[in-house]
């Protein structure tokens, strides 16, 4: 399996931040990559598929990046309802693979 | 609306068999695939299984393949999760949610656009 590997695990962040989330596949996976949000006790949400493409909906301060076996996910300016766990997950193969999640916190 | 909408978690004894239900509505059910993910208390989303529109293509979880079965019923806009010989390692919130084809720059992407709100499972004796 495709294992994703992303980084940090947590970091600390301040209204106004600009963050970055990197998650690292074992092998090439073209851009077949998301990115999802996930609140304490919701459902996750799909931010960015395609590595890079804006899901219809969210904030523009979200953006992707990176293809191959690179990715990040950036937040230009962390907000109040950002705080919350982001998890990578890869198409490319089955089965099915999620990073391990980076929490961001206050 | 759009809305996914689980059911059928509990407490169930190790070896034990439950079977979630994952209702569909607000969009044309059989349009699409459908997908399982579970979260364990505390942990990181886990993939579990999905099923192709007609029901013909499934893939599994390697951990699950040969006690969990993905099916749907197309008339009934409906999803389940047959769980058998369940371990406590099995315990998790278990969401659907729908695994639509997105295009983009002439390719395809499988994106979980969709979820519900998770239906727990608690795996002890």
């Amino acid at each position: 399996a495709i294992q994703m590997t992303q980084s940090p695990s947590s970091l600390s962040a301040s209204v106004g931040d600009r963050v970055n989330i990197t998650c690292r596949a074992s092998q090439g996976i073209r851009n077949d990559l998301g990115w999802y949000q996930q609140k304490p006790g919701k459902a996750p949400k799909l931010l960015i598929y395609a590595a890079s493409s804006l899901q219809s909906g969210v904030p523009s301060r979200f953006s992707g990046s990176g293809s191959g076996s690179d990715f990040t996910l950036t937040i230009g300016s962390l907000q109040p309802e950002d705080f919350a766990t982001y998890y990578c997950l890869q198409d490319y193969k089955y089965p099915r693979t999620f990073g391990q999640g980076t929490k961001v916190e206050l | 609306e759009v809305q996914l909408a689980e059911s059928g978690g509990g407490l169930v004894q190790p070896e034990g068999s439950l079977r979630l239900s994952c209702a569909a509505s607000g969009f044309t059910f059989s349009d699409y695939w459908m997908t399982w993910v579970r979260q364990a208390p505390g942990k990181g989303l886990e993939w579990v299984a999905n099923i192709r529109r007609d029901g013909t293509t499934i893939y599994y979880l390697d951990s699950v393949k040969g006690r969990f079965t993905i099916s749907r019923d197309n008339a009934k806009n409906s999803l389940y999760l047959q769980m058998n010989s369940l371990r406590a390692e099995d315990t998790a919130v278990y969401y659907c949610a729908r695994d639509a084809n997105y295009y983009d720059a002439g390719n395809y992407y499988d994106v979980f656009d969709i979820w519900g709100q998770g239906t727990m499972v608690t795996v002890s004796s």
